[in-house]
C-alpha cells in the first residue's frame, strides 16, 4: 500500500500561472482533505470531500478549486497563483465512521507539495 | 471550536518519559481529544485519542483530567525519533480537524 501520494513534490510558479496538485489514496477511504501549512504555523483546511461527488469549503478556500474525480483521487487547483499561496500543501484521507469508531478520526497524510509563487 | 493552549516548545532527554500538556478549557461534552504529531518534513500522523478515560496504545498514553479541561500526552521512553511537533485537537467529527501551532519537542541525546 502506498497510502496517500501527492504530485508534484516541488513546484515553482510565477504570479498568475495556474496549476493542479494531484492526490490519490489506495485505502478505500471515503473522506479526503486538502490543507496548507505556512512556515511556523499549523495546518489550515482548504477544502474537504466527505464522499465521492461532494466537496465543501474549509477555513481558507479562497483562490482554490477542488475536484473529487473518483473515490481515490482529489485534486486542488490554483487558477491564478499569488505569492500569498506560497506554502506546503498536504492531502489527507480518512475513513470517518464517527459513530462506529468510538470518536476516532485517523487522517492519513501525504508527503506534501512545496509550492513557491514568485 | 474549542481553544487549546500548548507550550511552544519542550525538551527532554532520550530514554526518559515526556509529559506534553494541553489546556482545552472550552471543550464541549462531545469533543474527543485527538493528538497528532508532525515529524520534520513530513505530514502529520495520528497518535492517540480519548473522551474521558485514560487511554494507552503502542505509541503513547493519554491522561485526561476529570473535568476534561486539560490532558497530557505521555511518551514513556522518548527516542530521537519522537522529536516532532505535537498537536492537541478537540474534535467532534465534523470533518474539520483544527491544528494550532502545537508543541515542538526536542529530544536531547
Amino acid at each position: 500500500n502506498a497510502g496517500v501520494t501527492q504530485t508534484p513534490k516541488f513546484q515553482v510558479l510565477k504570479t498568475g500561472q495556474s496549476m493542479t496538485l494531484q492526490c490519490a489514496q489506495d485505502m478505500n477511504h471515503n473522506s479526503m482533505y486538502w490543507y496548507r501549512q505556512d512556515p511556523g504555523m499549523g495546518l489550515r483546511l482548504i477544502y474537504y470531500s466527505a464522499s465521492e461527488g461532494t466537496t465543501d469549503k474549509g477555513e481558507v478556500p479562497n483562490g482554490y478549486n477542488v475536484s473529487r474525480l473518483n473515490k481515490r483521487e482529489f485534486s486542488l487547483r490554483l487558477e491564478s497563483a499569488a505569492p500569498s499561496q506560497t506554502s506546503v500543501y498536504f492531502c489527507a484521507s480518512s475513513d470517518l465512521e464517527w459513530g462506529l469508531a468510538g470518536g476516532r478520526d485517523e487522517q492519513y497524510f501525504g508527503p506534501g507539495t512545496r509550492l513557491t509563487v514568485t | 471550536d474549542a481553544k487549546t493552549t500548548q507550550p511552544n516548545s519542550m525538551e527532554s532527554n532520550e530514554e526518559e518519559p515526556v509529559h506534553l500538556p494541553c489546556n482545552h478549557s472550552t471543550i464541549s461534552g462531545t469533543d474527543y481529544i485527538h493528538w497528532y504529531r508532525q515529524l520534520p518534513s513530513q505530514g502529520p500522523e495520528y497518535v492517540i485519542h480519548g473522551l474521558t478515560s485514560n487511554v494507552n496504545n503502542r505509541m503513547a498514553s493519554l491522561a485526561i483530567a476529570e473535568d476534561r479541561k486539560s490532558s497530557t500526552l505521555i511518551l514513556h521512553r522518548a527516542t530521537l525519533r519522537d522529536a516532532a511537533v505535537y498537536y492537541c485537537i478537540p474534535y467532534f467529527g465534523n470533518e474539520k480537524l483544527t491544528f494550532g501551532t502545537g508543541t515542538r519537542l526536542t529530544i536531547i541525546p
